[in-house]
């Protein structure tokens, strides 16, 4: 079984900041995916983000970069250079080794990016 | 380069009735999975359909069914309609490779749902 926790149910960020959305897991596969998305109004579910467990590298794609800490079970979303589109809903997700399709979603961090 | 695209964007129904969400995959893609999404929540899984059978199951009722055709394309059937089926219903679909924990999910806009 797996599970994401995200305990900032809300951040602020100035625009052109950087800013880091927790989160934390918890599984038994000893290969997993780990996933970031993001979800505006519009309800879309964007990807973003993905890391390995067995990366040694932290992803990066652009503007998002993923701290991975392995030992610490946590994978945290850097997003640098904020700008307003960026206000959204942020999930962390999971993907345990035989889950097929099966992503265990956080609960998510709203962001809002001020002007 | 089409990505995932659902059908319809939005759907009232009442109670009892019978419906059926669309779904085709992202171009190049050979796997669908469906997800519910209350509100102010996290997606739930549905299922998940590759080569057109049930591969993985999540914990919903045997009212939600699916099917999957050769083209991929994929449709989420839910019957006897409850107000508690008021939801996002996201479709994302994935290319496997043969292992799960890399499988990169691409997703819709989703079918809002709502049950009167």
């Amino acid at each position: 079984a797996q599970k994401i926790t995200q305990t900032q149910p809300g951040m602020f960020v100035q625009e052109k900041e950087a800013v880091t959305l927790d989160c934390t897991y918890d599984t038994s596969d000893p290969s997993y995916g780990l996933f970031w998305y993001k979800q505006p109004s519009s309800g879309e579910m964007i990807f973003l983000i993905y890391q390995g467990s067995y990366d040694q590298q932290n992803a990066t794609e652009g503007r998002y970069s993923l701290n991975f800490q392995k030992a610490r079970k946590s994978a945290n979303l850097v997003i640098s250079a904020s700008q307003l589109g960026d206000s959204a809903m942020y999930f962390c997700a999971i993907l345990g080794g035989t889950s097929y399709g099966k992503l265990t979603f956080g609960q998510g961090t709203i962001l809002t990016v001020h002007p | 380069d089409a990505g995932v695209t659902q059908s319809p964007t939005h759907l009232i129904k009442t109670r009892g009735q019978q419906v059926t969400l669309r779904c085709s995959p992202k171009s190049g893609h050979d796997t669908v999975s469906w997800y519910q999404q209350a509100l102010g929540q996290g997606p739930q899984f549905i299922f998940q359909y590759y080569e057109e059978e049930e591969r993985q199951r999540g914990n919903f009722p045997d009212r939600f069914s699916g099917h999957q055709f050769p083209n991929y394309s994929s449709e989420l059937n839910v019957n006897a309609l409850l107000l508690g089926d008021s939801a996002l219903y996201l479709c994302a679909s994935s290319q496997w490779r043969g292992y799960s924990a890399n499988e990169k999910l691409f997703f819709g806009s989703g079918t809002q749902l709502s049950v009167l």
